[in-house]
């Protein structure tokens, strides 16, 4: 079945590293989101993409970049991961091209990372 | 920017009882969804249902229904019959056509008592 997949599923990295998550989605849907989940906090956007090669910030974008130059994938890359980046990530699709207003997000199973 | 809050953090409900999560919203924008999510202690996203802006009923999944009050701006989750697969984190979420963001609040736990 189709679906959307996130690699790795858990990561241990160290203060300073770069880490890259991977998300790839089979359905061709034009939307991505990536999140990250905490404790008091749910969920908060990072970035988002309209389409490939269009990306735009999120709530808490700072430390992350993302790149999008096929639709079906979307990593996100922390440049020089720091403990507070320690956290649940999620990655979303959504197929509404005009717009997400009316349209569910489909979540990856999520990357759960952890910065010594 | 669009802005949920959810200020229950932890609920509980007797089996076979309603239960309804409170959730409030905030946006300028005149056309959004209101979403519900469910996300069991094994981690993942299960969509549970959705409210257009412009719909004039309550939306309703089966044991699921959204008590959608736009000038007060709530759209709270009611879950009828209470069953213990139903303890999890329950999250709602808002997607604005402006700007194509989609916001979630900080959730709520809740734990169905046998």
């Amino acid at each position: 079945d189709a679906g959307i997949t996130q690699s790795p599923r858990y990561k241990i990295t160290e203060t300073g590293r770069q880490v890259t998550l991977m998300c790839h989605q089979t359905w061709s849907h034009s939307y991505m989101f990536w999140y990250r989940q905490d404790l008091g906090h749910g969920l908060r956007l990072i970035y988002y993409s309209a389409a490939a090669d269009i990306t735009d910030k999120g709530e808490v974008p700072d430390g992350y970049v993302v790149s999008r130059s096929k639709t079906e994938n979307f990593p996100l890359t922390l440049e020089s991961a720091t403990r507070s980046q320690t956290s649940v990530y999620f990655c979303a699709s959504s197929e509404q091209a005009g717009g997400v207003a009316n349209e569910k997000l489909f979540f990856g199973s999520g990357t759960q990372l952890s910065v010594l | 920017a669009q802005k949920i809050t959810q200020t229950q953090p932890g609920m509980f409900v007797q089996e076979k009882e309603a239960v309804t999560l409170d959730c409030t919203y905030d946006t300028s924008d005149p056309s959004y969804g209101l979403f519900w999510y469910k996300q069991p202690s094994s981690g993942e996203m299960i969509f549970l249902i959705y409210q257009g802006s412009y719909d004039q009923q309550n939306a309703t999944e089966g044991r699921y229904s959204l008590n959608f009050q736009k000038a007060r701006k709530s759209a709270n989750l009611v879950i009828s019959a209470s069953q213990l697969g139903d303890s999890a984190m329950y999250f709602c979420a808002i997607g604005a056509h402006t700007g194509n963001q989609f916001y979630f609040g900080t959730g709520t736990s809740l734990t169905v008592i046998p």
